[in-house]
């Protein structure tokens, strides 16, 4: 069965320094593959999306993630943290072709220190 | 153009208590799902909807159901409520059913169960 593991709950960096929030991801075939970001009390923004093609994968405000297939990991990153970047980010996984159950790791919280 | 619009955005029922939740989709979006958010954890799928048909189920137990009007909102509804049934709810809306054509969530029914 699919699953997605985000090995660290909480990370805290300074503001302007780079951000790499780990995903791993269990799947058979070739898997659709998404990080969203949610702020307090908020719903699920997508931020990017992979579903083939080019491994690195631009998205909104600054983020890409990079698809390893040997590693089975699909890493967000952004090159310099803003205050607004805190939330709680999260990395599922869609099987294909339908996304009627998308799989979602069980997110990492992303504190911004002054 | 509105975004996904889910109601009522907080409410508290007592154990054994039926509860219904409302969500319409982005204007055009022809597919609704159904996530459980329980605390610190990812969401869950709980249904699929599309075009009024049931497009996929999650693991959850037959006191949950859902239908999908002809106008393509949604409701979700929870018989027999138990305290594990505390969660943030969310619907998001696609345009069809794929998972190329991604999600848009709403900002979620706080259901709180005592």
């Amino acid at each position: 069965a699919q699953s997605v593991t985000q090995p660290d709950i909480h990370i805290t960096v300074s503001e302007g320094a780079s951000l790499e929030l780990r995903c791993n991801y269990s799947y058979g075939a070739t898997p659709y593959l998404f990080w969203y970001v949610q702020s307090p009390g908020q719903g699920l923004q997508l931020l990017l999306k992979y579903f083939s093609g080019d491994t690195l994968v631009q998205g909104i405000k600054g983020f890409e993630a990079e698809f390893k297939r040997s590693q089975s990991s699909f890493n967000l990153r952004k090159p310099s943290v803003h205050w607004s970047d805190a939330a709680e980010y999260f990395c599922a996984v869609g099987r294909t072709p339908n996304n009627n159950d998308m799989r979602f790791g069980a997110g990492t919280r992303l504190t911004v220190k002054p | 153009d509105a975004g996904v619009t889910q109601s009522p955005t907080h409410l508290i029922k007592t154990r054994g208590q039926h509860v219904t939740l409302r969500c319409s989709p982005i204007s055009g979006h022809k597919s609704v799902s159904w996530y459980q958010q329980v605390l610190g954890q990812g969401p869950q799928f709980i249904f699929q909807y599309y075009e009024k048909e049931e497009r996929g189920r999650g693991n959850f137990p037959d006191r949950f159901s859902a239908r999908q009007f002809p106008n393509y909102s949604s409701e979700l509804n929870v018989n027999a409520l138990l305290l594990g049934d505390s969660a943030l709810y969310l619907c998001a809306s696609s345009l069809a059913v794929g998972a190329n054509y991604g999600y848009t969530f709403g900002s979620g029914t706080r259901l709180t169960v005592v």
